[in-house]
């Protein structure tokens, strides 16, 4: 089955730096990739996904890029603030079948 | 998102008890989903369901129960069998499987 795997584990950056998280997935076949952002207690949120029909998507400050051939997928966050501080979880899926979430990332943006 | 709701917010079990979480949607999505999260830790797929009256185990499915009777409801049962169940549950739902998911606000579950 799909395994992904996320890094790093933790990410600290000064405020406006910008953050780059890493996902690689194992299953070729895998063609949808969501990012989600979860805060201390709370529910993961949606922030952006792509699918494997495109290289890049952008949505304001963040942006995330997918290299199907090496099957990896990367976050990217620009002139990051305190308020990204959070969880990010990476996720695969192909077809109809269910998402496999990465470990995820600590980010924490410093003021 | 206020398409799904999970009750209670927290909940305390005692020994031995078996407690009852629920999950209800009206986004009338046909997948289902339970995860359960450890402090620190990421989403481990408990149980999940594509259509009612069927199920599907995840990963860590030993002492947990679900029933999908109903579209809009997929309530998750902690058995006494799960020995260490202190954890955050969180319900999601998506239109099929393998779409995007939407999370409720979770249960925390403690046992006394």
């Amino acid at each position: 089955g799909e395994n992904v795997e996320q890094h790093p584990s933790t990410l600290s950056v000064q405020e406006g730096d910008s953050a780059v998280i890493k996902c690689t997935y194992s299953d070729s076949a895998s063609n949808y990739f969501p990012w989600y952002k979860q805060e201390l207690g709370k529910r993961p949120q949606l922030i952006i996904d792509i699918r494997s029909n495109v290289g890049e998507k952008k949505d304001q400050r963040i942006a995330v890029t997918l290299n199907k051939t090496a099957k990896h997928f990367s976050l990217h966050i620009t002139e990051t603030q305190p308020e990204d501080s959070a969880v990010y979880f990476c996720a695969a899926s192909k077809g109809f079948q269910k998402l496999v979430f990465g470990t995820g990332t600590r980010l924490l943006v410093s003021p | 998102d206020g398409g799904i709701t999970q009750s209670p917010k927290y909940l305390f079990r005692k020994e031995g008890q078996n407690v009852t979480l629920s999950c209800e949607q009206n986004l009338n999505h046909d997948a289902m989903y339970w995860y359960r999260q450890d402090p620190g830790q990421g989403l481990r797929l408990i149980y999940y369901s594509q259509i009612v009256n069927d199920f599907q185990k995840g990963d860590i499915a030993e002492g947990y129960s679900v029933s999908r009777e109903k579209k809009e409801s997929f309530p998750l049962t902690v058995t006494s069998a799960q020995k260490n169940p202190t954890a955050f549950y969180l319900c999601a739902s998506s239109i099929l499987e393998g779409q995007p998911q939407h999370f409720g606000d979770g249960t925390r579950l403690s046992i006394l």
